[in-house]
């Protein structure tokens, strides 16, 4: 069984510029999970899809950052304009439903902001 | 709402040795406490989990222990080898939905 799928895998920018990062989830899993990883931290939870729909985003700065996951499989999770402290590691992550699974992490997205 | 905290940060053990990493957990609804593996570069790898209503559970050199009355768990790890050499998170969790997790444990097994 194919993992959870994340590119790019590293991104350097500038900051105020925009980047986007893509996840393609494991098959058949409804859903998805995007987590910021800042260095020395534990992942924190940013936004969770059930499906196509937004389940929770309390945590996602939404002035910078969006996400979207439009058919129900894959997502995007966008920051523009970044900053130098959007520095992480951007961690997808999914399951098979909301309650009762195992949670699956990706490789995850190293971002740069300088 | 949930906060986990894990001790210690660093934790360096000979190889052969045991190693205990522990976590104590806030919310007291959670009811899924999950350990992560993570290696340099990356993502986190389930290695064991624990559900409220198991006090114990063993797989291998792992074994996670649960004291829901104290509210933390703890993660155990006999006869070390390098390839245990990782950073490990605890989490916790209600019904294993949004993962809340601890500050991370860098594990040093020395051969």
């Amino acid at each position: 069984e194919a993992g959870v799928a994340q590119s790019p895998r590293y991104k350097i920018i500038e900051k105020r510029q925009s980047v986007a990062f893509w996840c393609n989830p494991i098959s058949g899993h409804a859903t998805l999970y995007w987590y910021q990883q800042i260095l020395g931290q534990g992942p924190k939870l940013l936004i969770q899809f059930q499906n196509n729909g937004v389940v929770d985003d309390s945590q996602l700065p939404k002035d910078r950052f969006s996400a979207e996951r439009l058919k129900g499989v894959d997502s995007t999770l966008k920051i523009q304009p970044a900053k130098l402290e959007d520095s992480a590691v951007y961690l997808c992550a999914s399951s098979r439903q909301i309650s009762g699974n195992t949670i699956y992490f990706g490789e995850g997205s190293w971002l740069t902001v300088v | 709402g949930e906060n986990v905290e894990q001790h210690p940060s660093t934790l360096s053990v000979q190889e052969g040795d045991s190693a205990v990493i522990k976590c104590t957990y806030s919310d007291s609804a959670s009811n899924y406490f999950p350990w992560y593996k993570q290696e340099l570069g990356k993502g986190p790898q389930l290695i064991i989990d624990i559900r409220s209503n198991v006090g114990e559970k063993k797989d291998q050199r792992i074994a996670v222990t649960l004291n829901k009355t104290a509210k933390h768990f703890s993660l155990h790890i006999t006869e070390t080898q390098p390839e245990d050499s990782a950073v490990y998170f605890c989490a916790a969790s209600l019904n294993t939905d949004k993962l809340i997790f601890g500050t991370g444990t860098r594990l040093q097994v020395f051969p």
